[in-house]
This record gives C-alpha cells, sequence and structure tokens, in this order.
C-alpha cells in the first residue's frame, strides 16, 4: 500500500506572497493532519480535516487555511507568507477510529521563504 | 510547563547497549502515547503506540507507560548505529488527531 504523499517537495517562495501545499493519504485513511516542524519550536499542529471537515485546529494565524476533498486529497494554503513561515510541512493520515488511532505522515514539503 | 518534555539529548550509547528514553507529560486525562522516530532531514516514522499502564514490547522497542507518574519511556534492546536519530513522544491532545510533540531526544549509538 503506498504511503502518504506530499507536493511539491520544495518550495522557495518570497515574502507576501502565497503558497498551496499538497498531500493524498495512505488508500483508506479519511483523517488528514497538517504539522509544521521548525528548529524553534519544533513540531505542532496545524489542523485536521475528515470528510471535508475542518474539525480540529491549532493556534496558527488565520494566515493559515486547508480544505479537503470527497477523495480525502487535503491542501494547505499559507497566504502573505513571512519569513518565519520557513519550515517542514507536514501532513499526516489516519484510518480515524478514535483515541487508539495512529497516525503516518508523508515525506514533507519544505518551505524556504526568502 | 511545556504539554510534553524530552530531554533533547544527544543520549550517547555504545552499540548493542540499551538506549533509554524518558519523556514526561503535564496532562493528567492523556490516554495514548505515540514514539516517532526521526532521522536528519526525514519525516517522523512511527515505532510504537502504547495506551495502557505497564510495558509494550515490539522486537527490540519497549514502551512503558506509567499514568499515574505521568510519564512514557522506551527503551531500545542492542542498540544499532542506524538507531541514531531523533526520537520524538506524542501524546494525543483532545481527540481528532491534535498530536502534541516533545522536542526529541537525539540518540547516537557509537560503534
Amino acid at each position: 500500500k503506498a504511503g502518504v504523499t506530499q507536493t511539491p517537495r520544495y518550495l522557495i517562495k518570497t515574502r507576501g506572497q502565497q503558497v498551496t501545499l499538497s498531500c493524498s493519504p495512505i488508500s483508506g485513511h479519511r483523517s488528514v493532519s497538517w504539522y509544521q516542524q521548525t528548529p524553534g519550536q519544533g513540531l505542532q499542529f496545524l489542523f485536521e480535516y475528515f470528510s471535508e471537515t475542518q474539525r480540529n485546529k491549532g493556534n496558527f494565524p488565520g494566515r493559515f487555511s486547508g480544505r479537503q476533498f470527497s477523495n480525502s486529497r487535503s491542501e494547505m494554503n499559507v497566504s502573505t507568507l513571512e519569513l518565519g513561515d520557513s519550515a517542514l510541512y507536514l501532513c499526516a493520515s489516519s484510518l480515524s477510529t478514535g483515541p487508539t488511532d495512529t497516525q503516518y505522515f508523508g515525506p514533507g514539503t519544505r518551505l524556504t521563504v526568502l | 510547563q511545556k504539554e510534553v518534555e524530552q530531554n533533547s539529548g544527544p543520549l550517547s550509547v555504545p552499540e548493542g547497549a540499551i538506549a533509554s528514553l524518558n519523556c514526561t507529560y503535564s496532562d493528567r486525562g492523556s490516554q495514548s502515547f505515540f514514539w516517532y522516530r526521526q532521522y536528519s532531514g526525514k519525516s517522523p516514522e512511527l515505532i510504537m503506540f502504547i495506551y495502557s499502564n505497564g510495558d509494550k514490547e515490539d522486537g527490540r522497542f519497549t514502551a512503558q507507560l506509567n499514568k499515574a507518574s505521568q510519564y512514557v519511556s522506551l527503551l531500545i534492546r542492542d542498540s544499532q548505529p542506524s538507531d541514531s536519530a531523533t526520537y520524538l513522544c506524542a501524546l494525543l491532545s483532545g481527540g481528532y488527531n491534535k498530536l502534541i510533540f516533545g522536542a526529541g531526544t537525539r540518540l547516537a549509538v557509537h560503534p
């Protein structure tokens, strides 16, 4: 079974631009979560989608948004990029069966903001 | 106080030894705990999960959970140089797949 895929793998943008990242979950997984990883803050939860609905959201500004499609693929968007948005963006998918569920991460998208 | 605390390391152990990685958490209501391994430049890889007090073994790995003392640990037996990585402890917070991660412990296994 194929794992979680993310595109693109690398992105370079300039301040003020916007960016869209894509995530395809493991086949059969309906939940997609997004995380940001930086050297200073570590891994932080952005949001989670299930059946095209955002069920949970982390403590990030409104510039960070996402959506999920009917095939469970998900996108996240960051508008008005800031230098501090440079990070590894990871998505993780799960079956979402409850508190014993496990999340599997994709390879990530490395975003550099200049 | 951070929700999940880990010693950043590095923890250095000789090849063949037991590596012991520890994690404490502040939310007494937390139920589900996970250990991920992350090699430099790669994404986190799930090693184990544990929900019940006690020990859970999987190959060379043993996870231990003590909810009364609010700590989780990971033991790696017969450590190999290929185990050198950052180990991330995480807990499920508030349902709906929100994982809270510790800062990670860097493990170095030397021949």
